[in-house]
Formats: structure tokens, sequence, C-alpha cells
């Protein structure tokens, strides 16, 4: 059983586009991360929102945290190639704050 | 400064077989984890270590999967026998001292790619 469901499982698109990912659960949690996972590589944390309602910006990425702390969005704007890559949305849950990942989104960038 | 290690990067074995995978994780960092990650998945705790100490492992298969870190160090993930199933990659990863704290940040390795025929 997943805690967390992301949409879309995969992405598509041609440079400069922009592009949502969303990461939706019943579950409430202290804390969210993005992370970032390449071929071969283990993920790379991004961002923790921990507060409902949060936005925090990377440079042409941002990312909120629900006001109930259910749910979460990552919102990429101009997309580039080195963009591709699967992108886990990640809860720390109150099982001895484990963390519960994400399926995933898979995003592919054409140059 | 050196990431985290993992050993072997793939490893193919006949079902039945046992397997080992080893993990060095960043030097300082009291947390080690072991995930499963399934092709399409994301990672699933398997085990977690706080220096030696076992602190979460409900989810280890414990019939055939065992973990060690004897020294508080470096850990071993143990499959035997390996199964059809067990196909995955396994992630090992570190963090400073996991306290359950919102912002602690857990540092993967490239994981061990397990192909079971």
């Amino acid at each position: 059983t997943q805690l967390l469901e992301q949409s879309p499982q995969f992405l598509s698109i041609q440079e400069g586009e922009n592009l949502t990912v969303y990461c939706n659960s019943s579950s409430v949690f202290s804390s969210l991360q993005w992370y970032r996972q390449e071929p071969g590589e283990g993920p790379v944390l991004l961002v923790t929102v921990v507060t409902g309602g949060e936005v925090k910006k990377l440079k042409r990425l941002t990312f909120q945290f629900g006001d109930a702390r259910k749910d979460s969005s990552l919102h990429i704007t101009a997309a580039q190639p080195g963009d591709t890559g699967l992108y886990l949305c990640a809860g720390r849950g109150s099982t001895l704050g484990r963390l519960y990942f994400g399926r995933g989104t898979q995003l592919t960038v054409w140059p | 400064e050196a990431g985290v290690v993992q050993s072997p990067r793939y490893k193919i074995i006949e079902k039945k077989q046992p397997v080992a995978f080893w993990c060095n994780p960043i030097s300082g960092h009291n947390t080690l984890y072991w995930y499963l990650q399934n092709l399409g998945q994301g990672p699933e705790l398997l085990i977690r270590y706080e220096n030696e100490e076992a602190v979460d492992d409900s989810q280890l298969p414990k019939d055939r999967f065992s973990a060690e870190r004897l020294k508080g160090v470096d850990s071993t993930l143990k499959i035997q026998p390996a199964e059809l199933g067990d196909s995955a990659v396994y992630l090992c990863a570190s963090s400073p001292y996991d306290r359950g704290g919102a912002y602690n940040e857990q540092f993967f390795g490239p994981g061990t790619r397990l192909t079971v025929l």
C-alpha cells in the first residue's frame, strides 16, 4: 500500500515548458521531502517542507506543502534537459519517524 | 568528503543462493538505513540503525534477511536463501543522527542491483 501517491507517473516534455508534479496522501506528515534520483544513483535531497502552506523555491523549482500537511507539489519553470530524472516525494510519519516514499515521477526533458 | 559507499554495484545469483551487500556510511554518521527499491517504485525501509542498535527493523523479512552493524560503522545486509522476488536495488543511506527531526537529511549510496535467476 502506497501511503503517498504521485502523479503523473511519467512526464515527457520539451525544453522550456513548465510542469507540476503532485504528491498526495490521506495521512498527515510532520514533514515532507522531495528527492531526485538519476539512473544508477541513489536519491538526492532537494528540499524539506515542514509547515502547512509552506512554499520554498530552489532556482526554477517551487515546492509547496498543503495546508493540512497531507499533500505537496513541485513546479518546475522552463524545464531543462538537466532536470531529467526520477522525482520522489517522501513523508516523515509518526512511526519512529520513518520516511515513506512515493512511487516517483519519471521526468524526461527533451532539448 | 566521500559519500556512502556500497559494494558490489551489481550481483547476479541463482535462486536459493546466499548473497551479501556491504555499506560504508559517511564518516561520523551515526544512523544507517537499508532500503529496498523495486523497479518503478520508491525506496522502502528495511532497517535503521542508530550506532550498533537496530531501532526500526519491523519491515525486514527476518526469515531470510539479516543485517548487522557490529562496530557502529559499516554494515552488511544478507539474504539467505534468495528468491526470484528479491530482484531489486538495495540502497544504503546514512545521516548524522536521526532524532526524528523534520530536517533530517539522508545521504544515499548508489545501491546494489541484485538479479536473482
